[in-house]
């Protein structure tokens, strides 16, 4: 998707490992989201971002944190994964207002 | 909490057939609508947003309309191709300044050539 990249693409971990992923945007939009999503469930928001070093938590934040130190950077970190952290992971920008969202491509994480 | 429902949960359809997309949510108050397409194993493309003054949005083969006040959506693709075969997601924004959509669980659309 242009303009936000997530890396890596797919990831597999052990159980009990730290795990960072990264978001990337070129927009110099305001906002960053961090979602999972799962089959049977929509897309959850796992914490979001509202400038350098403003972070917030969503939905499903436990067993994650964030980090953003650059605008263009977001960073999602489980600090010590577990199964039912295996999920597909997306990150988001936005401009606020009345401004729709933009996905990345997301991150395939299993973690066996 | 705002419950967003998409249903069907699959269609599939042939290839010329014009057809409806269904999303409601439960709570009236939102901000605005977004539609997406994904396509398997890859991200989501957005396709439409309306705001919740807008009644509907035009985009070449597709419309979609927002009935807030009866808290649904629906999104209308014209004469359907192989190519439109993907999972259409519906997410709705609360209230102005809020930070989450909430996302239905997608409508998966084949349609056959």
């Amino acid at each position: 998707d242009a303009g936000i990249t997530q890396s890596p693409r797919h990831k597999v971990t052990e159980t009990g490992t730290p795990v960072t992923l990264r978001c990337h945007q070129t927009e110099n939009h305001r906002y960053m989201y961090w979602y999972r999503q799962d089959p049977g469930h929509g897309l959850r928001l796992i914490h979001y971002s509202y400038g350098v070093k403003d972070t917030d938590k969503g939905e499903v934040s436990d067993g994650y944190s964030v980090s953003r130190s650059k605008t263009e950077d977001f960073l999602l970190t489980l600090e010590s994964a577990t199964s039912s952290q295996t999920s597909v992971y997306f990150c988001a920008i936005s401009e606020g207002g009345a401004n729709g969202y933009t996905f990345g491509s997301g991150t395939r994480l299993t973690v066996v | 909490k705002q419950e967003v429902t998409q249903i069907p949960a699959a269609l599939s359809v042939p290839e010329g057939e014009n057809l409806v997309l269904n999303c409601s949510f439960t709570d009236s108050a939102i901000y605005n609508l977004q539609w997406f397409r994904q396509d398997p194993g890859k991200g989501l493309t957005s396709l439409l947003l309306i705001q919740s003054s807008q009644r509907e949005q035009t985009s070449g083969r597709l419309n979609a309309s927002l009935d807030k006040s009866s808290g649904r959506s629906t999104l209308y693709i014209a004469a359907s191709q192989p190519g439109d075969s993907a999972t259409y997601l519906c997410a709705v924004r609360g209230a102005a300044g809020a930070n989450n959509l909430f996302f239905g669980t997608g409508t998966r659309l084949t349609v056959i050539p």
